[in-house]
């Protein structure tokens, strides 16, 4: 069975500042990666996936399998980034693809 | 255009009572999925229709939870006698092709059921 792991619940950064989530996970197969995001009283929304190795509203994430991490990364916070940030693994478990989503990071930029 | 569709958002119910949570998809989406969200968890998988079939339904805790879209649209979660630990936000999404092509799902709003 796959498993999603943020380790991390809360995350306060500085305006300006680097900024890392942390995702790994654990799948036997070849995952698919996404990180969705959930601003205040909005809903889910996919920021990025692995395969289209994009960069969305500054964010990257890059797949390391051999350390099985999907980190989220950013150079510099900004205030909007404020939300929480779910990392998810898609793979199929009986006749479907599920998305296995973590526990997510509530990221918190400070002025 | 508009979005995935829930009601009603929030639902307060008594223990021991049924509840019925509406999900209407992306129109022309193939793909429709229900989440279970705890507090402070992320989503968990419940259940997933490919059009009008129900082709997973390993995530649904218990026989009390019963799903369907029957027209290959409009979806309907219900949960009979209801319990405490039903309580949560329950997310449906929808993507536009099947299940070997299924990539980027689009979430609804949810509704938070509370049980009493």
């Amino acid at each position: 069975a796959q498993r999603v792991t943020q380790p991390e619940k809360l995350l306060s950064v500085f305006k300006g500042a680097p900024v890392e989530l942390k995702c790994n996970y654990s799948y036997s197969g070849s995952p698919e990666l996404f990180w969705y995001v959930q601003y205040s009283r909005q809903r889910l929304q996919l920021l990025l996936r692995h395969i289209s190795r994009e960069s969305i509203k500054g964010f990257t994430a890059d797949l390391n399998k051999g350390e099985t991490s999907f980190h989220l990364k950013k150079p510099f916070a900004q205030e909007e980034d404020s939300a929480m940030y779910y990392c998810a693994l898609s793979a199929f478990s009986g006749s479907a693809r599920q998305l296995t989503f973590g526990s997510g990071t509530q990221l918190t930029v400070l002025p | 255009g508009a979005g995935v569709s829930q009601s009603p958002r929030y639902k307060v119910a008594k223990r021991g009572q049924d509840v019925a949570l509406r999900c209407d998809p992306i129109s022309g989406h193939v793909s429709l999925f229900w989440y279970q969200q705890a507090l402070g968890q992320g989503p968990e998988f419940l259940t997933y229709f490919q059009n009008e079939a129900q082709l997973d339904k390993s995530g649904l805790p218990s026989d009390r939870f019963f799903a369907e879209r029957p027209e290959g649209s409009v979806s309907t979660l219900k949960i009979q006698r209801t319990q405490q630990e039903d309580s949560a936000v329950y997310l449906c999404a929808s993507s536009l092709r099947g299940v070997a092509g299924s990539l980027e799902q689009y979430f609804g709003p949810g509704t938070r059921l509370t049980v009493t």
